[in-house]
């Protein structure tokens, strides 16, 4: 299957800092990614669908300011938590759109990234 | 409003054993439904995805059914694993063409004894 690399798998960051997380797929081409957010016995929840070349679309609650997505170009995608705080900490995923199969569009995750912020 | 109810929220059982996780959803309008398989601290991994003419559809160890009249699913393991301790994740995709959306359920925290 399609593979989704996220970069860095865990980070430990100090209250006030910028975090940028980095979602890749490795073999194909996604002009749509996803951003999750997971907290500890929770179910995955949808904070942005970042598009190639154009603005993020974010889920009513999510600060757009305070996470910034950027998505320059059809393998890569990034979001900036920006002035974390400890309530930032949690579990982020990201899921790319593959839509050149058979059977329609196809969405793979990443492996995640445990941010921590102290 | 779609949601996707999963029971039983944990499930403890000792390894060789069957179990079945059970998955009720409301959403609307109807695309597929995928059963994923989530260890901790890593990302979900897909184990199925059914759309809506197939009833039963199986991965190894791992058979998922669907019954799309009454919105239930079902995931069976079968001779269950040490490794197959995980959380299970029941997602409904509904069919808004490419402004599709994914419902997620709780998941089921399922733990395997030796």
């Amino acid at each position: 299957g399609a593979v989704v690399s996220q970069h860095p798998s865990w980070v430990i960051c100090k209250s006030g800092t910028s975090v940028k997380i980095e979602c890749r797929s490795l073999d194909f081409q996604a002009t749509t990614m996803f951003w999750y957010r997971q907290f500890p016995k929770q179910s995955l929840m949808l904070m942005a669908t970042s598009n190639e070349g154009s603005k993020a679309t974010y889920e009513q609650g999510v600060e757009k300011d305070k996470f910034l997505i950027n998505h320059a170009s059809l393998t890569l995608s990034t979001l900036t938590v920006t002035s974390a705080h400890p309530e930032d900490s949690s579990f982020y995923i990201c899921s790319a759109r593959d839509s050149s199969g058979d059977r329609g569009p196809e969405q793979y995750f990443g492996p995640g990234t445990r941010l921590t912020v102290t | 409003k779609n949601q996707v109810e999963q029971s039983p929220q944990s499930l403890i059982i000792l390894e060789g054993k069957n179990c079945t996780l059970q998955c009720n959803y409301t959403v609307s309008p109807f695309s597929n439904l995928r059963w994923y398989k989530q260890d901790t601290g890593r990302g979900p991994v897909s184990l199925t995805i059914m759309t809506f003419s197939e009833n039963t559809k199986s991965n190894g160890r791992y058979t998922a059914t669907l019954d799309a009249d009454t919105k239930q699913s079902s995931l069976h393991i079968t001779a269950s694993q040490l490794s197959d301790s995980a959380s299970y994740i029941c997602v409904v995709m509904n069919s808004g063409g490419s402004n599709y959306k994914l419902t997620f359920g709780k998941g089921t925290l399922l733990t395997v004894n030796p």
